[in-house]
């Protein structure tokens, strides 16, 4: 089992549409949890983080955890043309260093 | 503030080949990555300097992948001799310190034939 799970999508929605984009963990000892964003030939940039159960705001983006689930979703309201990029769950190795473990991340397309 | 350097932005060669990439952190960065990410696949970590010392390299392929940060800014990946499934975009990434927003650079995409 791999230790983030994320559906590789592609995944695509109307303009103005709420997109869930998810990933599941199997280590109860994470602790954080972040979302990259990543546009086609660029690297990834962080979008949003969070480090306790419950949902976490920043504008039109959502990200919420849930630690009895190992469940983790970033929701995105009101879905932008110049929202269609891959969306990464990262989330820290616990076990000493600050690796990031990602999931395959999940390929959004907004069309107009 | 200038953002994660990297060149070249693409590399072609033949398998057996050997290649090298170059990095340039945001300017007073200590702790500096290096990403491995497959086409379709997240990415994965291939070795972590603090300065000029290593922290992690468990996942460097080190028959192959060698890595330096000699003066503790810039630094250079190496594969040699490459194959077919080096194939992939190579990130490289820095934070001011330890525990801290990673800042990736765009990346150099390999292609190995």
């Amino acid at each position: 089992q791999k230790e983030v799970e994320q559906d590789p999508g592609p995944l695509s929605v109307p303009e103005g549409a709420i997109v869930s984009l998810n990933c599941t963990y199997s280590n109860s000892a994470f602790q954080y949890f972040m979302w990259y964003r990543q546009y086609s030939r660029k690297g990834p940039e962080l979008l949003m983080y969070t480090y306790s159960s419950g949902n976490k705001e920043d504008g039109r983006f959502t990200a919420q955890v849930d630690k009895s689930s190992k469940y983790i979703s970033l929701f995105i309201r009101d879905s932008q043309p110049s929202d269609s990029a891959t969306y990464l769950c990262a989330i820290p190795d616990p076990n000493g260093t600050d690796k990031l473990i990602f999931g395959t991340g999940t390929r959004l397309q907004v069309f107009p | 503030e200038a953002g994660v350097a990297q060149s070249p932005r693409y590399k072609i060669i033949e398998k057996r080949q050997s290649v090298a990439f170059w990095c340039n952190p945001i300017s007073g960065h200590a702790t500096l990555y290096w990403y491995q990410q497959i086409l379709g696949q997240g990415p994965k970590l291939l070795i972590q300097f603090q300065n000029n010392g290593v922290v992690d390299d468990s996942q460097l392929p080190k028959d192959r992948f060698s890595a330096e940060r000699l003066k503790g800014v810039d630094s250079t990946l190496k594969i040699q001799p490459a194959k077919l499934e080096d194939s992939a975009v190579y990130l490289c990434a820095s934070s001011l310190t330890l525990k801290e927003t990673q800042y990736f650079g765009p990346g150099t995409r390999l292609l190995v034939l």
